[in-house]
């Protein structure tokens, strides 16, 4: 199994609709983050976790909410999705010294 | 607030030339990366340099930091195909304590 699984891997979803990417860890790593790309600006940071009882906001969080249930799991939400939103979503753990990516969810908002 | 700057953004190779990958950054930091990503996958990574006249060495790929500039470069030697893919630079430190700040990306062709 992978160290960082993302869900799902594809998603098409319709402007309106919420939509929840998963990811969990076997790295037992406290550090979760989730970061957007976008052709042409690298990797984003939406959200971050250092650890279950700590949520943070990066550069890009507006639309996007987070939920850290466990130390392996750390949950994205567009509440209300839109076609600007379309991206390929990463998540990311880390113990201070390497990060570790899943292997990206690619999301499309008709 | 800290940024980071690649350049170029599109780089074409022939086959067994070299050149230099550059990437800036505004602020103190901690610790630079790179990375490799082939299209729709993963990043996967290359090199982490944590101090300054750092220089790492994988096969073809060098990569060097020299922190009073504010520069790292990542050197690529004799190019083959298989080094096509995108490479970013990540920065770590400052005020982005605890989290990676990266670059465009540099899109790597390398033609027979």
């Amino acid at each position: 199994d992978a160290d960082v699984t993302q869900t799902p891997r594809n998603r098409i979803t319709k402007t309106g609709k919420r939509i929840m990417l998963e990811c969990s860890q076997t790295k037992g790593h406290d550090r979760m983050y989730w970061y957007r790309q976008d052709p042409g600006l690298g990797l984003r940071l939406i959200y971050y976790s250092f650890d279950v009882k700590d949520i943070n906001k990066g550069e890009i969080s507006d639309g996007y909410s987070v939920s850290r249930q466990a130390q392996a799991k750390f949950s994205l939400s567009l509440e209300s999705a839109i076609p600007n939103q379309t991206a390929l979503y990463f998540c990311a753990t880390s113990d201070r010294w390497t990060y570790t990516f899943g292997s990206g969810t690619r999301l499309t908002v008709v | 607030e800290l940024k980071v700057e690649q350049n170029p953004l599109f780089l074409s190779m022939q086959e067994g030339k070299n050149y230099t990958i550059y990437c800036n950054y505004s602020t103190t930091s901690d610790r630079l990366y790179w990375y490799r990503q082939d299209p729709g996958k993963s990043l996967e990574s290359l090199f982490v340099l944590l101090s300054n006249g750092a220089v790492k060495q994988e096969g073809r790929l060098m990569a060097s930091l020299d922190t009073k500039a504010r520069l790292s470069t990542l050197h690529i030697t004799a190019a083959v195909h298989d080094l096509s893919a995108t490479y970013f630079c990540a920065v770590e430190g400052g005020t982005s304590y605890g989290k990676l700040t990266f670059g465009q990306g540099t899109i790597l062709t390398v033609h027979p």
